[in-house]
């Protein structure tokens, strides 16, 4: 069936230092991506999303690629810091619409001082 | 700000017993949706809501069953707990263009 994945499970990096996290998608007919991000404890929480008609959308020290010929998504978060420790989850919707995001199992950022 | 909130944040039930996981949203969404979150596997979409009355099933919905009888109020059902039941449960709510999803902080539940 389809799915959403990311490629590791968990990622170190040093403080400052510039993070990438991947996801890959299945689906072709997805229109619509989310970054989220879920602190220990917590929900998770919106941080970017981006639709199948950009390749690149940028907020505040996080950028999400878009690759629409090989299904690939990335995460890069600029000058990471202590308090991006958390899971983060690529999300899909294909083709808008209320069915639920199909979620990938998330990757576990690490921010080592 | 959106604000999605659910009636416990931890929970411990009995195998056997009926239970109920509340879930409220202030933003007059039409969507809402229940995702359990497991480790190693990710959420899962159990049931979904695009509006009062409404309900669909999602990718694992076998064991429950939803009641969304007001638009700001969406709970899940558990009809005879079991132990494989035992999960993170997490509720979200979103606009009708079905985008972003703003998400409650969870309901740890334990069946023994």
């Amino acid at each position: 069936g389809e799915s959403v994945g990311l490629h590791l499970p968990t990622l170190s990096v040093q403080e400052g230092d510039n993070s990438i996290i991947n996801c890959a998608y299945s689906n072709s007919a997805s229109d619509y991506f989310i970054w989220y991000k879920q602190e220990s404890g917590k929900g998770p929480q919106f941080i970017i999303d981006i639709r199948s008609n950009m390749d690149k959308r940028q907020g505040q020290r996080v950028t999400v690629l878009l690759n629409k010929t090989v299904k690939h998504l990335s995460l890069q978060i600029a000058a990471t810091q202590p308090g991006d420790s958390a899971v983060y989850f690529c999300a899909e919707i294909p083709g808008g619409g209320a069915d639920g995001l199909t979620f990938g199992k998330g990757t576990h950022l690490i921010i080592q001082p | 700000d959106v604000k999605v909130t659910q009636s416990s944040r931890y929970l411990v039930k009995r195998t056997g017993e009926k239970v109920f996981l509340e879930c409220v949203q202030d933003m007059d969404h039409e969507n809402m949706f229940w995702y359990r979150q497991d480790p190693g596997l990710g959420l899962r979409l159990i049931y979904f809501s695009y509006d009062v009355k409404m309900k669909e099933k999602g990718d694992i919905p076998e064991g429950y069953s939803v009641s969304r009888e007001k638009k700001e109020r969406f709970s899940l059902i558990l009809e005879s707990a079991s132990t494989n039941q035992t999960s993170m449960y997490l509720c979200a709510s979103s606009h009708p263009t079905g985008d972003e999803q703003f998400f409650g902080p969870g309901t740890r539940l334990t069946v023994l």
